[in-house]
Parts: C-alpha cells; sequence; structure tokens
C-alpha cells in the first residue's frame, strides 16, 4: 500500500515555464509535508515544506498549495530555470518522524 | 551535507557476504534513519533510531540490522547480502519527529 502518490513520474518544461508536481496521501495522520530537491550524485535537500495548518506557503520561485479535504499537496515552480533539473521528492510523516516518500518526478528545464 | 559522513562511498559485495555501512553525524541530532533509493521506488526508510540504543523498523528493513551505541553513528548491516538489495543507501538526520531530515552523501552499493 502506497501512503503517498507521486504524479508525474518526469516532466518538461521549457525556462520560463511553470513546473506543477503533484502528490497525494492516505494517511490522515501526516501533519508536516515537504519537498525534497535532489541533484545526481547528491543526497535530497529540503526545499520547501508545510503543515496542514495553512493552504500555501511560498518560497521564492517554489510554493506548496495544500488541500487538507482532498489529501493533495502539490509543488509549484515559477519562471523555471535549467538549474532546477532534478529530481524533486514529496513527503509525508507524523510526529512519530517516519517520513514516506513519493516515488519521485524527473524535471528537466530546457532553455 | 550537514555534518553527515557516509562509508564506504561505494562497494562491491558478493552473495551471501556480510555488509555494514556506517553513517556519522556531528551535529548531535538525536534521530537518525537509513533509506534505500532504488529507480522508480523513491526513498524507502529501513530501519530508523530515535536514541542511543532506541530504534525501530521502517517499511523494508527484512535482511536488516542496525545498531547505534553512540549518538553520533548508526550501523546498517545486511548479515548476508543479496542481489536485491543493490541500491544507493541514503542515511539522514534530524533534531526530532517531525523536523527537517539532512541526508548524507550515499552510498552505492552493489552485491553481485
Amino acid at each position: 500500500q502506497q501512503q503517498v502518490k507521486q504524479s508525474p513520474q518526469s516532466l518538461i518544461v521549457q525556462k520560463g515555464g511553470i513546473s506543477i508536481i503533484n502528490c497525494a496521501y492516505e494517511n490522515t495522520a501526516f501533519d508536516y509535508f515537504p519537498w525534497y530537491q535532489q541533484f545526481p550524485g547528491k543526497g535530497p535537500a529540503l526545499l520547501i515544506a508545510i503543515r496542514p495548518d495553512v493552504s500555501e506557503k511560498k518560497e521564492g520561485r517554489f510554493t506548496i498549495s495544500f488541500n487538507k479535504s482532498a489529501k493533495q499537496f502539490s509543488l509549484h515552480i515559477m519562471d523555471s530555470q535549467p538549474g532546477d533539473s532534478a529530481t524533486y521528492f514529496c513527503a509525508a510523516s507524523r510526529n512519530a518522524g517516519k517520513s514516506t516518500f513519493g516515488d519521485g518526478t524527473t524535471l528537466t528545464v530546457k532553455p | 551535507d550537514a555534518g553527515i559522513t557516509q562509508s564506504p562511498r561505494h562497494k562491491v559485495t558478493e552473495t551471501g557476504t556480510p555488509v555494514t555501512l556506517r553513517c556519522h553525524q556531528t551535529e548531535n541530532h538525536r534521530y537518525m534513519y537509513w533509506y534505500r533509493q532504488d529507480p522508480g521506488h523513491g526513498l524507502r526508510l529501513i530501519h530508523y533510531s530515535y536514541g542511543v540504543k532506541d530504534t525501530d523498523k521502517g517499511e523494508v528493513s527484512d535482511g536488516y540490522s542496525v545498531s547505534r551505541s553512540k549518538t553520533e553513528d548508526f550501523l546498517l548491516t545486511l548479515e548476508s547480502a543479496t542481489s536485491s538489495q543493490t541500491s544507493v543507501y541514503f542515511c539522514a538526520i534530524s533534531g526530532g519527529p517531525g523536523d527537517e531530515q539532512f541526508f548524507g552523501p550515499g552510498t552505492r552499493l552493489t552485491v553481485l
């Protein structure tokens, strides 16, 4: 049973465009929803995170939109740049600390 | 990488041999995690620790054991490696439950 489903598996966007990655979760006990960015040969690094008491969080060009009733959250990357090309993982965790990750989205931003 | 090192970084071993991977942190974080990353499967939690000698299983713990005798070190052992355990293994740390996790550089393990 996959508790966090991520889509799409891969995404190609033109420079300056908007990249949108979606995740859906099943466990309503989850209370922390981070997005991680991973470059080839590196470990994942936290990009932005949200807790369910807010519906949106923005940090620079990166925005998380959270829909608690639909049990969905998404990452929006505005003005996408070639340097944003990476694999993005959504995750969900509850207070116990264990995180469940989505399968990842490989983003390619074409110049 | 937030004061996290993993050793070795690369290892090739044969089926049936024991393998131990080490994660070392200098951040004094309480929580430590071991994940494996495989194409199409994202990151899957193997085991985690919430303090010295306190560990718990993750979603893919079969065939793996862990030990944490010091705050700074978390060891992952494959008692008898199998080809299905060929993967990239990441260690992560966090200060508390639900906090940001900081990942190490990874260990690429190949079991022939």
